[in-house]
């Protein structure tokens, strides 16, 4: 089976920034990936994913994720953080034969600073 | 197009009542999953349908239960509540198209049942 660590609970970051958070997978079968948003209240949005080719994969709101294969890793980052994307980020994997069901990382509360 | 929707948006039960969630999915789509979200154990998976069949089941026990209908509509209900079932029920729909398992799962605001 597989399963999904968020390495960081929180992260602070002041507001125009970088940030990365981090993403690690286990899945003893080739996996789907994917980056979701949780604003407060509020359901559950997708910035992005990664199904096959280039590992470099770009989303909205600036967002980009990196697969590394060898690492099983799926990083989110963006090059310049605002007010707005304070909310949680979700990381997620489906196994490819396993249809529209994901696991989910524990979440990585971004909380951006003025 | 309306998104997903998600009725109530709030519950209060007490322990041992059942309860019964509604979700309307982006019309058409024909893929509906549930997911329980807790403080204590996350995002998980209850189960996903496709076509009035349930497709993928999640670790939960058989008090949580799901249906599809013909409109791609879709109920969940959990009998005999426990306090431990408190949570925010998330409803997902997705296109499917030609069954195909892998499509962009749209979400609704959810459902945060209380139990008492």
């Amino acid at each position: 089976a597989q399963s999904v660590t968020q390495l960081d609970s929180q992260v602070p970051v002041f507001e125009e920034a970088p940030v990365e958070l981090r993403c690690n997978y286990s899945s003893s079968v080739s996996v789907y990936l994917f980056w979701y948003v949780q604003y407060p209240n509020q359901g559950l949005q997708l910035l992005l994913k990664y199904l096959s080719g280039s590992t470099l994969v770009k989303g909205i709101n600036g967002f980009e994720a990196e697969f590394n294969k060898s690492q099983t890793s799926f990083h989110l980052r963006k090059p310049s953080v605002h007010i707005s994307d304070t909310a949680e980020y979700f990381c997620a994997v489906s196994e490819n034969n396993a249809g529209n069901m994901l696991t989910f990382g524990g979440g990585t509360r971004l909380m951006v600073k003025p | 197009k309306a998104g997903v929707t998600q009725t109530p948006r709030y519950l209060i039960k007490t322990r041992g009542q059942q309860v019964t969630l509604s979700c309307s999915p982006i019309s058409g789509h024909r893929s509906v999953s549930w997911y329980q979200q807790t403080p204590g154990q996350g995002l998980q998976f209850l189960f996903e349908y496709f076509s009035e069949t349930q497709r993928n089941k999640g670790n939960f026990p058989g008090r949580f239960s799901g249906r599809q209908f013909s409109n791609s509509r879709s109920e969940m209900n959990v009998s005999t509540l426990e306090l431990g079932d408190s949570a925010l029920y998330l409803c997902a729909s997705s296109l499917a198209t030609s069954g195909s398992y892998l499509d962009t799962q749209y979400f609704g605001p959810g459902t945060r049942l209380t139990v008492l």
